[in-house]
């Protein structure tokens, strides 16, 4: 099994706050790890991964962990607005396939 | 450079009809893949192609088909429609996988099998 999961609790925050989101994983640890953002009605877009020997990766307001100890990466907006308003997926890397979870619902409180 | 483009946008079929939903990608991606999203299911792989001639299974690919007869194109086919097909489907490309890129998804196909 390949299973990655999600918080499927919304979490709602007011603006201005880090947003945390948590993604877990069961069995060996993937090589990467990727995070994508869904607007209602839309794709998902590609935000940024992180491989298995990264600790933390950043990206403008983004940052990405990953504790292969823990079996979990953990993603973080920081100084989060409205418009970061969206369903967020986490996405394992197998080799050959990747293996989404089910998606946080974040929503920010202006 | 218009990514990946899906067609059609939307689509309702009767229980037994077969369609093909159409799956574009100019970045001359190796990788296509095909998904199903459902709510509470996320995301689940259909089919999947590492390259043009090579298509293999994923999750859930009963009652899909899939071709991969160019770099470009790969489309999805329904052989009877049935009500549980009914979802949203999304068609995807990459870079080869297991090196670190990450997919581009098209805007998906919302279906409904009545």
């Amino acid at each position: 099994s390949q299973k990655i999961e999600q918080n499927s609790e919304a979490l709602n925050i007011q603006e201005g706050k880090t947003a945390t989101l948590t993604c877990n994983y069961t069995n060996y640890s993937p090589a990467y790890l990727q995070w994508y953002r869904q607007d209602p009605g839309r794709g998902p877009v590609f935000l940024l991964l992180i491989r298995e020997n990264e600790k933390e990766k950043r990206k403008e307001r983004l940052k990405v962990t990953f504790d292969t100890t823990l079996k979990q990466s953990l993603f973080h907006i920081t100084a989060s607005q409205p418009a970061d308003s969206a369903t967020y997926l986490c996405a394992r890397d197998t080799g050959n396939q990747f293996y989404f979870g089910t998606g946080t619902s974040l929503t920010v409180i202006p | 450079n218009a990514g990946v483009t899906q067609t059609p946008k939307f689509q309702v079929l009767k229980t037994g009809q077969s369609m093909t939903l159409q799956c574009a990608q100019d970045m001359n991606h190796e990788y296509m893949s095909w998904y199903r999203q459902d709510p509470g299911m996320g995301l689940r792989l259909i089919h999947y192609s590492v390259g043009a001639g090579i298509t293999d299974q994923g999750e859930v690919p009963n009652g899909y088909n899939v071709s991969r007869s160019t770099t470009e194109d790969f489309p999805l086919r329904l052989l009877s429609a049935a009500p549980s097909q009914t979802s949203v489907y999304f068609c995807a490309s990459s870079y080869p996988t297991g090196v670190g890129y990450g997919y581009t998804f098209g805007s998906g196909t919302r279906l409904t099998v009545v």
